[in-house]
């Protein structure tokens, strides 16, 4: 069976400092990948999505980037956050012809 | 741009009520209409899910009602029960899932 696997669950980083965010999938090849967004108590802003290995496609404009350096793998990074990068992010994953999308348990981003 | 709106934005419902949660589209080329489940500090779930050749999908206590002339679908939660107080977002899919605002929904005991 598929799992996705996302880290780390909690943390708190300073103002300024650099974001990195971790997410892997396993028991399927080639997924499609999604990086979403969640402000507290709001819904679900798509940030990041990968149909395979170095293709990343924005849905916004922001401080955050993405990469995919393998095929199972997803990173959500940022070079200086701000106040406004605080939320709880979402790695989620689909076949890449399928219409279900499978969500991580997610990570949450204090910025102080 | 927001594809699909969600309402209401929250609703309060006594154990054994029904719950309605309502969305609106405008693009008509969507084939595929999920419905996600979301409990507080977890990812979201997928619930259930119509396409457009039927008006209505029943999953026990879960019901998608679907009109394809209005571009409206909705999610009907009978016999609400506390274990169903979460978020829930209706979706919209192409080659990427566009998500309703959510609704909050509070069952009391």
């Amino acid at each position: 069976s598929q799992t996705i696997h996302q880290w780390p669950a909690t943390l708190v980083q300073p103002v300024g400092s650099p974001l990195s965010l971790e997410c892997t999938v396993e028991g399927t090849s080639n997924p499609n990948l999604y990086w979403y967004r969640q402000a507290a108590g709001r819904g679900l802003q798509l940030l990041f999505y990968s149909v395979g290995i170095g293709q990343i496609s924005s849905e916004v404009p922001q401080n955050l980037s993405a990469s995919r350096p393998q095929d199972r793998q997803f990173i959500l990074s940022s070079k200086k956050l701000l106040l406004s990068d605080s939320g709880f992010y979402l790695c989620a994953w689909s076949i890449s012809s399928g219409n279900t999308i499978y969500f991580g348990e997610g990570s949450w981003l204090t910025v102080v | 741009q927001q594809q699909v709106k969600q309402s209401p934005q929250s609703l309060i419902v006594q154990k054994g009520g029904i719950s309605i949660i309502n969305c609106a589209y405008e693009n008509t080329a969507f084939d595929y209409f999920p419905w996600y489940q979301q409990f507080p500090g977890k990812g979201p779930a997928l619930l259930i899910a119509i396409r457009p050749d039927v008006s209505e999908k029943k999953e026990g206590r879960f019901t998608i009602s679907f009109n394809k002339s209005a571009k409206q679908f909705s999610l009907h939660i009978m016999d609400s029960q506390p274990g169903d107080s979460a978020t829930y977002f209706c979706a919209l899919n192409d080659y990427k899932l566009s998500f309703g605002a959510g609704t909050t929904v509070t069952v009391r005991a």
